[in-house]
């Protein structure tokens, strides 16, 4: 069974950095498209960044420069580096894997709010 | 750049009926990388349908995907109450890579 948790969340100052974390099972992180998505309270889905199977890796214009898709085969494990923080980053971030097909994330986690906030 | 827009944003049913939902996308798309998602709060979103109207194994046959070129549109032929969710539309862009998602149609009870 495929299963997504992430974790690192919680409240942090604008300015400050902080690294979200997603651990997966059932499956290979080197073999898969890895996707973080987030969702700002109230609002719709926005596409963060992906880290292709052969280790590619890219960012969506509103975060690139800032936050960075990493992953640890070793561990199994997708990581989300997030600096210079700013309000319109508190969203709620979910780890998710594309289908056997890339381009559509087939599973998902539970998420992890980030709150930016003084 | 890709935009898609959804209509309507908000869609008023009764359980039973049949829901028309749209995804307009700004310029003609590739249908293999059209899918849809369903979002229950407090849920993660679920995969509903790929490549335009291929449904997830799991995914009742009530709903069915369909459209090419910019318009594609997802039809829950009878509603059930547990159908009432927002729903999204999501573009593959392999030129630069990006998911891009429409702004959501919320689906409630009349």
């Amino acid at each position: 069974e495929v299963k997504l948790v992430e974790s690192g969340g919680g409240l942090i100052q604008p300015g400050g950095s902080l690294r979200l974390s997603c651990v997966g099972s059932g499956f290979s992180v080197s073999n898969n498209y890895m996707n973080w998505v987030r969702q700002a309270p109230g609002e719709g889905l926005e596409w963060v960044a992906v880290i292709y199977g052969g280790g590619d890796t890219f960012h969506a214009d509103s975060v690139k420069g800032r936050f960075t898709i990493s992953r640890d085969t070793s561990s199994n494990m997708v990581y989300l580096q997030m600096n210079s923080l700013r309000a319109e980053d508190t969203a709620v971030y979910y780890c998710a894997r594309d289908s056997t097909s890339p381009g559509r994330a087939g599973y998902w986690g539970q998420g992890t709010l980030v709150t930016v906030s003084s | 750049e890709i935009v898609l827009t959804q209509s309507p944003r908000t869609l008023s049913l009764s359980p039973g009926e049949r829901a028309t939902l749209s995804c307009r996308a700004s310029q003609s798309v590739s249908s293999t990388n059209l899918a849809w998602y369903q979002q229950k709060p407090g849920q993660a979103p679920r995969l509903l349908v790929y490549s335009a109207f291929v449904r997830v194994t799991v995914i009742p046959d009530r709903f069915s995907g369909s459209g090419s070129g910019t318009d594609f549109t997802l039809t829950i032929s009878r509603l059930e109450p547990e159908d009432f969710a927002v729903y999204y539309c999501q573009y593959y862009d392999t030129s630069p890579p990006a998911y891009i998602f429409g702004q959501g149609t919320k689906l409630e009870i009349k």
